[in-house]
């Protein structure tokens, strides 16, 4: 079955500075990636939608500043969370999608993340 | 709003029995469903989907049922195993098949 990555798949960083999140699509080529938020015991939050080569779509209240989103290639996208801080403490999930609207999404195992 | 939400935020069986978890949803419009299983600290893992021109479908040990009448959702686990402890989520695909993901059941597995 399709396969996504995530790396690394926890990291601690000081506050202030900043934090890059890779996913892979692994066997196939991923036109579209899903970056999610989760909260312990919470649903997942869908942060924004990236297209390959394209800029990325932005959920209502998510900074687009503050997580910076490239998907430079059909196989890799990054998730940045800049000058990070506490309450940025979360698990981050990302999800590709190969093809078509009507394609299953496969996601990552995630990535938690905290500030300290 | 429009929303996914699931009726029991935790649902405890004994291994062996056969497990229902349920889900409702208020758009109309959705015509793709999904479950997804979520084991502690890990991403959320595809189980099964349903479009909305069946109300059936079975997998191995899973069935999913779709109520279009009743906008629900549900998600059988036969002979349910401690390795099923998980959280389960149920998502719809209202906007651009983009899933929104519905509050999630923890399903407990006691031996």
């Amino acid at each position: 079955g399709a396969v996504v990555s995530q790396h690394p798949s926890w990291v601690i960083c000081k506050s202030g500075t900043s934090v890059k999140i890779e996913c892979r699509s692994l066997d196939f080529q991923a036109t579209t990636m899903f970056w999610y938020r989760q909260f312990p015991k919470q649903s997942l939050m869908l942060m924004a939608t990236s297209n390959e080569g394209s800029k990325a779509t932005y959920e209502q209240g998510v900074e687009k500043d503050k997580f910076l989103i490239n998907h430079a290639s059909l196989t890799l996208s990054t998730l940045t969370v800049t000058s990070a801080h506490p309450e940025d403490s979360s698990f981050y999930i990302c999800s590709a999608r190969e093809g078509g609207v009507t394609d299953t999404q496969y996601f990552g195992p995630g990535t938690r993340l905290t500030v300290l | 709003g429009e929303s996914v939400g699931l009726h029991l935020p935790t649902l405890s069986v004994q291994e062996g029995d056969n497990s229902i978890i349920n889900c409702a949803y208020s758009n109309s419009a959705s015509d793709y469903f999904i479950w997804y299983k979520q084991e502690s600290g890990k991403g959320p893992q595809f189980i099964i989907d349903i479009r909305s021109n069946m109300d059936k479908r079975q997998g191995q040990r899973v069935t999913v049922l779709l109520n279009k009448t009743v906008k629900h959702l549900s998600l059988q686990i036969a002979a349910t195993q401690p390795g099923d402890s998980a959280v389960y989520f149920c998502a719809e695909n209202p906007r651009g098949y983009i899933p929104t993901f519905g509050r999630g059941t923890s399903l407990i597995v006691h031996p």
